[in-house]
């Protein structure tokens, strides 16, 4: 079965660079979630998108930016990077509607020099 | 603002130990509740979730919840681990809403299962 798709895997930025991730939904998924998982923590919520809205908003800083396009498809763009973004950033997808499971991308594991 | 509460953070068992993890949650509306497990090196994956109807929900290798309302506890049972249970678990919820969700997690448990 389809899987969510993130790309990069791996990203590796200078401080004070630019990075976009990308995150590709299972078919037929209209929701997408992003989080944030530092090192040895719980995945913290940045920021979904419902029909290619903004459905909530969690802990992302105003360096990060996030858009969903017409295919359902996500960016998340990081600008004025810190050493402290250093992490795994995981999409999630969901149908939306009755089914209120997510599910995950692999990640993308960003590191900040 | 719904939130999990995980109370052990790091578990140490034996092989064919039973294991259960605590979850409890605050949230005064209806909720669906999930475990996630995290392997060394790898994304989350979901073991089971509970929606509505039979508060035992059975998941995947062997691992099963109960919802308990009245304790606003989901907790996460095996009757006997093995080494490749070795990961992270999460509990996490969301609010019953329509048109989307947003899942709250848990700090997580580290269970380390001993050959």
């Amino acid at each position: 079965a389809a899987g969510v798709i993130q790309s990069p895997r791996h990203l590796i930025k200078e401080k004070r660079e630019t990075a976009t991730l990308k995150c590709y939904p299972i078919p037929r998924h209209d929701t997408v979630y992003w989080y944030q998982q530092g090192p040895g923590q719980d995945p913290q919520f940045l920021i979904s998108f419902y029909e290619k809205m903004q459905s909530d908003k969690g802990s992302i800083p105003d360096r990060f930016s996030a858009q969903q396009f017409s295919d359902y498809h996500s960016e998340l763009n990081m600008s004025s990077l810190e050493l402290g973004d250093s992490a795994l950033y995981f999409c999630a997808t969901s149908p939306g509607g009755r089914t209120y499971e997510q599910y995950f991308g692999p990640g993308t594991r960003l590191t900040v020099t | 603002a719904q939130s999990v509460s995980q109370h052990n953070h790091h578990v140490i068992l034996s092989e064919a130990a039973s294991l259960e993890l605590g979850c409890n949650y605050s949230y005064g509306g209806t909720v669906n509740l999930f475990w996630y497990v995290q392997y060394p090196g790898q994304h989350l994956q979901l073991l089971l979730k509970y929606f509505s109807g039979d508060p035992l929900v059975k998941g995947i290798k062997g691992f099963e919840a109960e919802f308990i309302k009245s304790k606003f506890s989901f907790n996460l049972r095996k009757p006997s681990v093995q080494w490749s249970d070795t990961a992270e678990y999460f509990c996490a919820v969301a609010p019953f809403s329509g048109g989307y969700q947003k899942v709250t997690f848990g700090t997580g448990t580290k269970l380390q299962v001993i050959p």
